[in-house]
């Protein structure tokens, strides 16, 4: 399963556009980028998944460059409700026997 | 989009004692479910695929004799944590995948079971 490589913490502001990017170098030509979100206590939320280019839905955007080495999700206009740890997760899960590894995350405070 | 139930969503027990905790899809038909392991401030880390039918498969590390799975019907997962110890508090969260082929990499988490052994 590819590494994945995100940055520990960041902070934002209400409404401010918050952009988190992953780097997974040695992904593989079979694996997806998803990303979850998960707040304390409870179990991870699917966010977004993307294989290249980008994807948006109602509540974010995916954006893989032409190289998938890297990936930035984006969170538009955060709340104080967006406070929450978020995971990049990469992996043709079929053919590793569909299981999820974590890295570490990154966790974001949204400040009023 | 799918739900996944735990149950207890919390449990303190002495230590010794065992300790079930169940997942269960309820709304979709799950062959394969997987349970993780998260203390505070940290990562989720996978203890094992918990497979409908026949025997779990463990990560490296993970004992099986303490932490023993049951896959009994394609709903239910159970993890009973065998003489607990206070190192064995910690969050509990299950997963399961539902069989659709238009999101195949996509899985859906339980609330988690918070365990703490005295």
């Amino acid at each position: 399963l590819a590494k994945t490589t995100q940055p520990i913490s960041m902070d934002s502001y209400e409404g401010q556009e918050v952009n988190i990017t992953c780097s997974h170098n040695n992904i593989a030509t079979n694996d997806y980028i998803t990303w979850y979100q998960q707040f304390p206590s409870q179990g991870p939320r699917f966010i977004i998944q993307g294989y290249k280019t980008k994807v948006t839905n109602e509540v974010a955007s995916l954006f893989i460059p032409a190289d998938r080495k890297s990936s930035t999700l984006s969170l538009p206009r955060v709340s104080l409700s967006d406070t929450a740890v978020y995971y990049c997760l990469v992996g043709d899960w079929k053919a590793a026997g569909n299981k999820l590894t974590f890295g570490g995350g990154t966790r974001v405070l949204v400040k009023p | 989009g799918a739900v996944v139930s735990q149950h207890p969503s919390w449990v303190i027990c002495k230590s010794g004692t065992s300790v079930k905790i169940e997942c269960r899809s309820l709304d979709f038909q799950a062959t394969t479910m997987f349970w993780y392991r998260q203390f505070p401030k940290q990562s989720l880390m996978l203890m094992a695929t918990s497979n409908e039918g026949s025997k779990a498969t463990y990560e490296q590390g993970v004992e099986k004799d303490k932490f023993l799975i049951n896959h009994a019907s394609l709903t239910l997962s159970t993890l009973t944590v065998t003489s607990a110890h206070p190192e064995d508090s910690s969050f509990y969260i299950c997963s399961a995948r539902p069989p659709r082929t238009q999101s195949f990499n996509e899985q859906f988490f339980g609330p988690g079971t918070r365990l703490t052994v005295l």
